[in-house]
Protein backbone atom coordinates (compact mmCIF):
# COMPACT_ATOMS: atom_id res chain seq x y z
CA UNK A 1 0.00 0.00 0.00
CA UNK A 2 1.38 3.11 -1.13
CA UNK A 3 1.07 6.47 1.65
CA UNK A 4 2.96 8.17 3.89
CA UNK A 5 3.82 7.29 7.62
CA UNK A 6 4.80 9.25 10.56
CA UNK A 7 6.70 8.19 13.27
CA UNK A 8 5.75 8.18 16.31
CA UNK A 9 2.50 8.96 17.30
CA UNK A 10 2.83 10.17 20.21
CA UNK A 11 5.89 11.77 21.18
CA UNK A 12 7.06 13.23 24.78
CA UNK A 13 10.04 15.55 25.51
CA UNK A 14 11.39 17.82 28.37
CA UNK A 15 12.03 21.35 27.52
CA UNK A 16 14.95 21.84 26.23
CA UNK A 17 15.61 19.08 24.34
CA UNK A 18 15.90 18.62 20.80
CA UNK A 19 13.45 15.95 18.98
CA UNK A 20 13.38 14.62 15.52
CA UNK A 21 9.43 13.39 13.79
CA UNK A 22 9.78 11.08 11.25
CA UNK A 23 8.48 11.25 7.57
CA UNK A 24 8.70 8.33 5.43
CA UNK A 25 6.33 8.09 1.94
CA UNK A 26 6.41 5.65 -0.85
CA UNK A 27 4.44 7.52 -3.22
CA UNK A 28 7.13 8.39 -5.29
CA UNK A 29 5.83 12.49 -5.01
CA UNK A 30 8.87 15.10 -5.33
CA UNK A 31 7.61 17.18 -3.09
CA UNK A 32 7.45 16.89 0.58
CA UNK A 33 5.63 19.21 3.58
CA UNK A 34 5.21 19.83 7.27
CA UNK A 35 2.61 21.53 8.96
CA UNK A 36 2.24 22.39 12.38
CA UNK A 37 -1.32 22.25 13.43
CA UNK A 38 -3.15 24.42 16.89
CA UNK A 39 -6.42 24.22 17.74
CA UNK A 40 -8.22 27.07 16.01
CA UNK A 41 -6.05 27.92 13.75
CA UNK A 42 -5.66 25.13 11.02
CA UNK A 43 -2.20 24.28 9.22
CA UNK A 44 0.64 26.34 9.13
CA UNK A 45 3.41 25.48 6.84
CA UNK A 46 6.76 25.09 8.37
CA UNK A 47 9.31 24.22 5.65
CA UNK A 48 8.42 22.30 2.69
CA UNK A 49 10.76 20.30 -0.25
CA UNK A 50 10.67 20.14 -3.78
CA UNK A 51 13.25 17.83 -4.15
CA UNK A 52 16.01 16.24 -2.63
CA UNK A 53 18.86 18.00 -1.14
CA UNK A 54 16.68 21.41 -1.37
CA UNK A 55 14.35 22.63 0.67
CA UNK A 56 12.28 25.97 1.82
CA UNK A 57 11.33 27.85 4.95
CA UNK A 58 7.24 27.87 5.21
CA UNK A 59 5.89 30.45 7.27
CA UNK A 60 6.45 29.47 10.63
CA UNK A 61 10.33 28.17 10.15
CA UNK A 62 11.99 29.59 13.46
CA UNK A 63 13.20 26.95 15.62
CA UNK A 64 13.13 24.18 13.37
CA UNK A 65 15.11 22.44 10.80
CA UNK A 66 14.52 19.83 7.93
CA UNK A 67 17.10 17.74 5.87
CA UNK A 68 15.90 15.68 2.45
CA UNK A 69 18.73 13.67 1.57
CA UNK A 70 16.38 10.99 0.41
CA UNK A 71 13.19 11.40 -2.03
CA UNK A 72 11.40 8.54 0.91
CA UNK A 73 12.36 11.22 3.82
CA UNK A 74 11.45 14.57 5.19
CA UNK A 75 12.63 14.24 8.87
CA UNK A 76 11.64 17.35 11.14
CA UNK A 77 13.80 18.73 14.09
CA UNK A 78 12.01 20.38 16.80
CA UNK A 79 15.12 22.57 18.10
CA UNK A 80 14.85 23.76 21.72
CA UNK A 81 15.19 27.16 20.00
CA UNK A 82 10.78 26.19 19.17
CA UNK A 83 9.48 28.36 21.71
CA UNK A 84 5.73 26.52 21.93
CA UNK A 85 6.84 23.26 20.50
CA UNK A 86 3.85 21.54 22.00
CA UNK A 87 1.64 20.73 18.69
CA UNK A 88 0.09 18.22 16.34
CA UNK A 89 2.57 17.90 13.77
CA UNK A 90 1.55 16.72 9.62
CA UNK A 91 3.62 15.82 7.25
CA UNK A 92 2.48 15.54 3.50
CA UNK A 93 3.78 15.03 0.33
CA UNK A 94 2.49 15.74 -3.27
CA UNK A 95 2.70 14.36 -7.26
CA UNK A 96 1.21 16.98 -8.83
CA UNK A 97 -1.15 19.71 -7.15
CA UNK A 98 -2.64 17.24 -4.40
CA UNK A 99 -1.62 16.81 -1.30
CA UNK A 100 -1.43 13.67 0.56
CA UNK A 101 -1.19 13.89 4.84
CA UNK A 102 0.44 11.24 7.04
CA UNK A 103 -1.27 10.42 10.56
CA UNK A 104 0.96 13.21 12.13
CA UNK A 105 2.85 12.58 15.58
CA UNK A 106 1.17 14.61 18.67
CA UNK A 107 4.16 16.48 20.55
CA UNK A 108 4.00 17.07 24.19
CA UNK A 109 6.83 19.56 25.45
CA UNK A 110 7.17 19.71 29.79
CA UNK B 1 -1.38 36.92 -0.84
CA UNK B 2 -3.88 34.42 -1.26
CA UNK B 3 -6.45 33.51 1.64
CA UNK B 4 -8.87 30.94 2.44
CA UNK B 5 -11.99 32.11 4.94
CA UNK B 6 -14.30 29.55 6.64
CA UNK B 7 -16.71 31.38 8.52
CA UNK B 8 -18.35 28.98 10.68
CA UNK B 9 -16.00 28.04 13.31
CA UNK B 10 -18.34 24.52 14.56
CA UNK B 11 -21.48 23.26 12.99
CA UNK B 12 -24.38 21.48 14.37
CA UNK B 13 -26.81 19.72 12.74
CA UNK B 14 -29.10 15.98 13.36
CA UNK B 15 -28.24 12.78 11.52
CA UNK B 16 -30.36 12.48 8.21
CA UNK B 17 -30.32 16.70 7.86
CA UNK B 18 -28.77 18.50 4.93
CA UNK B 19 -25.34 20.59 5.56
CA UNK B 20 -23.60 23.08 3.38
CA UNK B 21 -20.00 24.32 5.08
CA UNK B 22 -19.14 27.72 3.80
CA UNK B 23 -15.62 28.61 2.10
CA UNK B 24 -14.60 31.83 0.43
CA UNK B 25 -11.44 32.41 -1.02
CA UNK B 26 -9.74 35.62 -2.25
CA UNK B 27 -6.98 34.40 -4.97
CA UNK B 28 -5.79 36.72 -8.04
CA UNK B 29 -6.37 33.51 -10.80
CA UNK B 30 -8.62 30.96 -11.07
CA UNK B 31 -8.02 28.87 -8.07
CA UNK B 32 -7.23 25.17 -7.53
CA UNK B 33 -8.96 24.24 -4.35
CA UNK B 34 -9.79 21.75 -1.68
CA UNK B 35 -11.66 19.97 0.83
CA UNK B 36 -10.37 18.04 3.46
CA UNK B 37 -11.91 16.37 6.58
CA UNK B 38 -10.02 15.27 9.72
CA UNK B 39 -10.85 13.12 12.58
CA UNK B 40 -9.67 13.83 16.06
CA UNK B 41 -6.26 12.85 16.31
CA UNK B 42 -5.82 11.89 12.61
CA UNK B 43 -4.36 13.38 9.46
CA UNK B 44 -6.32 15.00 6.44
CA UNK B 45 -8.49 13.13 4.22
CA UNK B 46 -9.39 14.71 0.91
CA UNK B 47 -12.61 14.83 0.23
CA UNK B 48 -12.64 16.56 -3.33
CA UNK B 49 -11.00 18.94 -5.63
CA UNK B 50 -11.40 21.78 -8.36
CA UNK B 51 -9.22 22.30 -10.67
CA UNK B 52 -11.10 23.50 -13.65
CA UNK B 53 -14.37 22.41 -15.78
CA UNK B 54 -17.77 21.58 -14.52
CA UNK B 55 -18.20 23.93 -11.04
CA UNK B 56 -20.05 20.96 -9.28
CA UNK B 57 -17.64 18.64 -8.41
CA UNK B 58 -18.07 15.54 -6.72
CA UNK B 59 -15.88 13.81 -4.32
CA UNK B 60 -15.94 10.63 -1.50
CA UNK B 61 -18.66 9.98 1.10
CA UNK B 62 -21.41 11.81 -0.93
CA UNK B 63 -19.91 14.89 -0.30
CA UNK B 64 -19.65 17.31 -3.56
CA UNK B 65 -19.16 21.30 -4.18
CA UNK B 66 -19.85 23.95 -6.12
CA UNK B 67 -17.04 26.24 -6.90
CA UNK B 68 -18.82 29.95 -8.10
CA UNK B 69 -16.11 32.38 -9.05
CA UNK B 70 -18.70 35.41 -8.83
CA UNK B 71 -18.87 35.05 -4.83
CA UNK B 72 -15.44 33.24 -4.71
CA UNK B 73 -16.68 30.59 -2.24
CA UNK B 74 -16.49 26.73 -3.12
CA UNK B 75 -19.05 25.63 -0.42
CA UNK B 76 -18.96 21.97 0.27
CA UNK B 77 -22.31 20.15 0.61
CA UNK B 78 -23.61 16.88 1.55
CA UNK B 79 -27.60 15.97 0.95
CA UNK B 80 -27.69 13.38 4.45
CA UNK B 81 -25.25 13.47 7.06
CA UNK B 82 -24.25 10.66 8.56
CA UNK B 83 -23.00 10.32 12.36
CA UNK B 84 -19.83 9.51 11.01
CA UNK B 85 -19.51 12.50 9.21
CA UNK B 86 -18.69 14.11 12.76
CA UNK B 87 -15.23 15.69 11.87
CA UNK B 88 -13.54 18.76 11.31
CA UNK B 89 -13.17 20.58 7.37
CA UNK B 90 -11.15 22.12 6.13
CA UNK B 91 -10.73 24.20 2.57
CA UNK B 92 -7.78 24.64 0.81
CA UNK B 93 -6.40 26.51 -1.98
CA UNK B 94 -2.91 25.99 -3.57
CA UNK B 95 -1.06 28.60 -4.93
CA UNK B 96 0.14 29.11 -8.54
CA UNK B 97 3.63 29.40 -7.33
CA UNK B 98 6.21 25.96 -8.42
CA UNK B 99 6.20 25.17 -4.92
CA UNK B 100 2.03 24.61 -4.92
CA UNK B 101 1.99 25.55 -1.34
CA UNK B 102 -1.80 25.14 0.19
CA UNK B 103 -3.14 27.70 1.93
CA UNK B 104 -5.70 26.36 4.79
CA UNK B 105 -8.70 27.64 6.14
CA UNK B 106 -8.51 27.72 9.91
CA UNK B 107 -11.48 24.78 9.76
CA UNK B 108 -14.70 24.19 10.62
CA UNK B 109 -15.53 21.85 13.68
CA UNK B 110 -18.95 19.77 12.53
CA UNK B 111 -21.20 17.89 15.18
CA UNK B 112 -23.91 15.34 14.28
CA UNK B 113 -26.52 14.93 16.93
CA UNK B 114 -28.58 11.39 16.88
Amino acid sequence: DGGITQSPKYLFRKEGQNVTLSCEQNLNHDAMYWYRQDPGQGLRLIYYSQIVNDFQKGDIAEGYSVSREKKESFPLTVTSAQKNPTAFYLCASSGRNEQYFGPGTRLTVT
Amino acid sequence: AQSVTQPDIHITVSEGASLELRCNYSYGATPYLFWYVQSPGQGLQLLLKYFSGDTLVQGIKGFEAEFKRSQSSFNLRKPSVHWSDAAEYFCALISSGSARQLTFGSGTQLTVLP
